[in-house]
């Protein structure tokens, strides 16, 4: 248990649709980022938020978007969705401004028909 | 950006063996951590070890900053390690760079 929880568990949806997936990282946790793992490879990391705003982005267009908010949930939002975004979504959180030690969530497993 | 290497890829080992995992990475980092990924995805903090030697029960690490690289050792392995390993460095803490992992199979 790491005290990171996320919804759904699994989702499926169509091309072109959008999508909000939502994370819960553990009270006092003022970082929270994002990454998405294809299918045998490791994760690729989306962005990072502290304090309800980004703090750094991966190699990801603009239809990625995330939100934080100040009760420690945050969102990952996709518009126009691709077959290439299926994938397990994590979220980790850590307490202070840098990546260390992070927690991560079980995952939102997305499928793109 | 930084490139992570992990060796080697796949690995399999009788219950009870021990083994060596291995990250290059490509430049100087400031986090380095390993982690540990069981069947249903859930991704386990192992060790936070940008320098330096660390020992968790059967898990020791070790990162040598200045050749770029960081082992994990496994001890006595047992089924319940099967799983993927990876390690993941980050050089201005907003960017966390994955290898693409060893993958573990331990046989009872």
């Amino acid at each position: 248990e790491t005290g990171v929880t996320q919804s759904p568990t699994h989702l499926i949806k169509t091309r072109g649709q959008q999508v909000t997936l939502r994370c819960s990282s553990q009270s006092g946790h003022n970082t929270v980022s994002w990454y998405q793992q294809a299918l045998g490879q490791g994760p690729q990391f989306i962005f990072q938020y502290y304090r309800e705003e980004e703090n750094g982005r991966g190699n990801f267009p603009p239809r990625f978007s995330g939100l934080q908010f100040p009760n420690y949930s945050s969102e990952l939002n996709v518009n126009a969705l691709e077959l290439d975004d299926s994938a397990l979504y994590l979220c980790a959180s850590n307490p202070g401004t840098q990546t260390d030690t992070q927690y991560f969530g079980p995952g939102t497993r997305l499928t793109v028909l | 950006g930084i490139q992570v290497e992990q060796s080697p890829p796949d690995l399999i080992l009788q219950e009870g063996a021990n083994s060596t995992l291995r990250c290059n990475f490509s430049d100087s980092v400031n986090n380095l951590q390993w982690f540990h990924q069981n069947p249903w995805g859930q991704l386990i903090n192992l060790f936070y070890i940008p320098s330096g030697t660390k020992q968790n029960g059967r898990l020791s690490a070790t990162t040598v900053a200045t050749e770029r690289y960081s082992l994990l050792y496994i001890s006595s392995s047992q089924t319940t390690d099967s799983g993927v390993y990876f390690c993941a460095v980050d050089r201005s803490h907003n960017d966390m760079r994955f290898g693409a992992g060893t993958r573990l199979t331990v046989k009872p």
